[in-house]
């Protein structure tokens, strides 16, 4: 199957500082790119869906200053959580549609292996 | 708007039983519906897709089936395994927005060796 890889699996850092999380499709171009979030027990929220070459889509209440994407090629998208802070803590997933059935025109998620932030 | 539950969110079983998990979802126009596996502190490992115009998926010792109408998929689990420990989400597609998948919260399986 597909490989998404993300990095870094986890970073700790201050408040206030700017953390970037890296999503790069290894074998496949990527031209959309999903960013979740999740916080402990609970589901995979949407943030936002990443476009190459174009601007993101963010979800209902996700804040675009604070959550840059960035899709500058068909095989790496990039977040940046800017100035961070303790309740920006979660686990952060990106993933990518991949068209699996030329055929038949279906497609799947393959997800990247997350990134845990820890902000203090 | 789409909403997607699983149930159990917990199960807890000896090895070598069959199970099944649940996942039912209020808005029966879907694109596809899709499980996974997650591990702890990992990101998600696709299980089965089941495409709205099918009934089920097999791969191994796991089945999917879809029942569209009733809103309601399951994956069966056979011979479980240790190994199978794991949180198992399952997300739907809908029919008319191709980037939205919903996701369950998952069902977190406890395979006692």
């Amino acid at each position: 199957g597909a490989v998404v890889s993300q990095h870094p699996s986890r970073v700790i850092c201050k408040s206030g500082t700017s953390v970037k999380i890296e999503c790069r499709s290894l074998d496949f171009q990527a031209t959309t790119m999903f960013w979740y979030r999740q916080f402990p027990k609970q589901s995979l929220m949407l943030m936002a869906t990443s476009n190459e070459g174009s601007k993101a889509t963010y979800e209902q209440g996700v804040e675009k200053d604070k959550f840059l994407i960035n899709h500058a090629s068909l095989t790496l998208s990039t977040l940046t959580v800017t100035s961070a802070h303790p309740e920006d803590s979660s686990f952060y997933i990106c993933s990518a549609r991949v068209k699996i059935g030329e055929r038949t025109g279906e497609e799947k998620l393959f997800f990247g292996s997350g990134t845990q932030l820890s902000v203090l | 708007k789409q909403e997607v539950t699983q149930i159990p969110a917990a199960l807890s079983v000896p090895e070598g039983e069959n199970l099944v998990l649940n996942c039912s979802f209020t808005d029966s126009a879907i694109y596809n519906l899709q499980w996974f596996r997650q591990d702890p502190g990992k990101g998600l490992t696709s299980l089965l897709l089941i495409q709205s115009s099918q009934r089920e998926q097999t791969s191994g010792r796991l089945n999917a089936s879809l029942d569209k109408s009733s809103g309601r998929s399951t994956l069966y689990i056979a011979a479980s395994q240790p190994g199978d420990s794991a949180t198992y989400l399952c997300a739907v597609r809908g029919t008319y927005n191709f980037n939205k998948f919903y996701f369950g919260s998952g069902t977190k399986l406890n395979v006692k060796p």
